[in-house]
Order: C-alpha cells, then structure tokens, then sequence
C-alpha cells in the first residue's frame, strides 16, 4: 500500500532560526514529489516539485531534498519567517499506464514564534 | 486567470440532505480532482476526472457523485450527507510541468453536517 509518513507532526521554532521537515514514502512506481504549504483556512500551495533524478530543489528561503534510493525528502526552511507559519505537506505521485495516484503526507504544522 | 475556484466556502446540512460542490478551472487542465481534509489524515481522493466525460473513483468514493460537467467544470454531490461527510473538500487541477508555483488547489469548502 502506497504511504507518505512525514514527521514531526508539529515544531515551532524561533522567528530567524532554521527547521527541516521530514517525508518518508513507500509509493510505486514513483513519479514526483512535491512540497505544499497550506496556510490556514486556504488550499495548498506548491513549492517545488522533485523527479526521480533531482537530488535538491530551491524555491527561494525553501530547499527541498530527494534521495530516491532511500525514499526520503527534506524540507529545510532557512530564517524561517512568521508567515511561515502553516502546514506543510508532503505528495508523492505514482504515474502508470497513463493514470496517477496521489499519496498525501498528514502534514507538518509549523508554528513561527517572534 | 483565476486558477481553481470552488463554490460554496462554507456550508451546513442537516444528515440526509443534499447538495452539490461546484468546481471550476480557467487553466484548460485536463485533469481534475476532489479530495477531502480530515485532521491527522491528510488529503484523500474522493472521485477525479482524467479528462472531459470520463471519471473514475479514488480511495473514499463512497456517499458521493460526481460529474465533469465539461473540460471546466468537475462537480461534487452529496446525495444523503451523513455526519462522518463532515470535512474540508478541495478540488484540484495538476498543473502543467514548469508552472510549479502556480496554485492548482482550490480554497476549500468547508462542510458541516449535523
């Protein structure tokens, strides 16, 4: 069965300091995976999107990271912001026979304290 | 160019009414999705559309119908909710590879039923 597990559930951090969020997955034949930050009461945003040959990818203060061989990902986040403050969501997609399947993490509630 | 638009925001229903969630995209998308956001489960796929009069069911189909109504338009209905239908419903509409910030998520409609 097709699992995206990220962790931790939630963090907060200091306005200025750095975080990383974790996604683990077990999702085939993979395709992409992408990073979404969801503030509250809206829908998802993309920030990056990673194919299987893609090791990192940034998107301004946001750095993702790939390792396909372990099926893991990162989201590193540098001088977090008080608008950082969201959950972020991890999506892994399986592409076959012209059809895709979406797996989504629960997310990662970020909080941002000044 | 609005991107992914839902209609209602908000609504209540009393358990065993009916109502149908409206989903609209200006990105001449083929594809479309429903899904829906309970804490601590992430987004799950109710019912997508590949492309213009074809649907197909996802991982929670059951309680709901849909119809694409045209290459625009991907409605999600309620025939009798239930309590347990209580969530936040996002459609989606992937975006093409390159426009990686463009939002494809809807805002979201919250739904309650009593």
């Amino acid at each position: 069965k097709n699992q995206v597990e990220q962790s931790p559930q939630s963090l907060i951090i200091l306005e200025g300091k750095n975080c990383t969020l974790q996604c683990n997955y077990t999702v085939s034949p993979f395709s992409n995976l992408r990073w979404y930050k969801q503030d509250t009461g809206r829908g998802p945003v993309s920030l990056t999107i990673m194919t299987f040959s893609e090791n990192t990818k940034s998107n301004g203060r946001y750095t993702a990271t790939l390792d396909a061989d372990t099926k893991q990902s990162s989201l590193h986040i540098t001088a977090s912001q008080l608008s950082d403050s969201a959950s972020y969501i991890c999506v892994v997609s399986a592409d076959w026979a012209g059809r895709r399947a979406l797996t989504f993490g629960s997310g990662t509630r970020l909080q941002v304290q000044p | 160019n609005a991107g992914v638009t839902q209609t209602p925001k908000f609504q209540v229903l009393k358990t065993g009414q009916s109502m149908t969630l409206q989903c609209a995209q200006d990105m001449n998308h083929n594809s479309m999705y429903w899904y829906r956001q309970d804490p601590g489960m992430g987004l799950r796929l109710i019912y997508y559309s590949a492309s213009e009069g074809t649907t197909d069911k996802g991982e929670v189909p059951n309680g709901y119908n849909v119809s694409r109504l045209n290459k625009r338009e991907f409605s999600l209905r309620l025939e009798s909710a239930a309590p347990s239908q209580t969530s936040v419903y996002f459609c989606a509409s992937p975006p093409v590879v390159g426009h990686l910030r463009k939002q494809f998520f809807g805002p979201g409609t919250r739904l309650t039923v009593l």
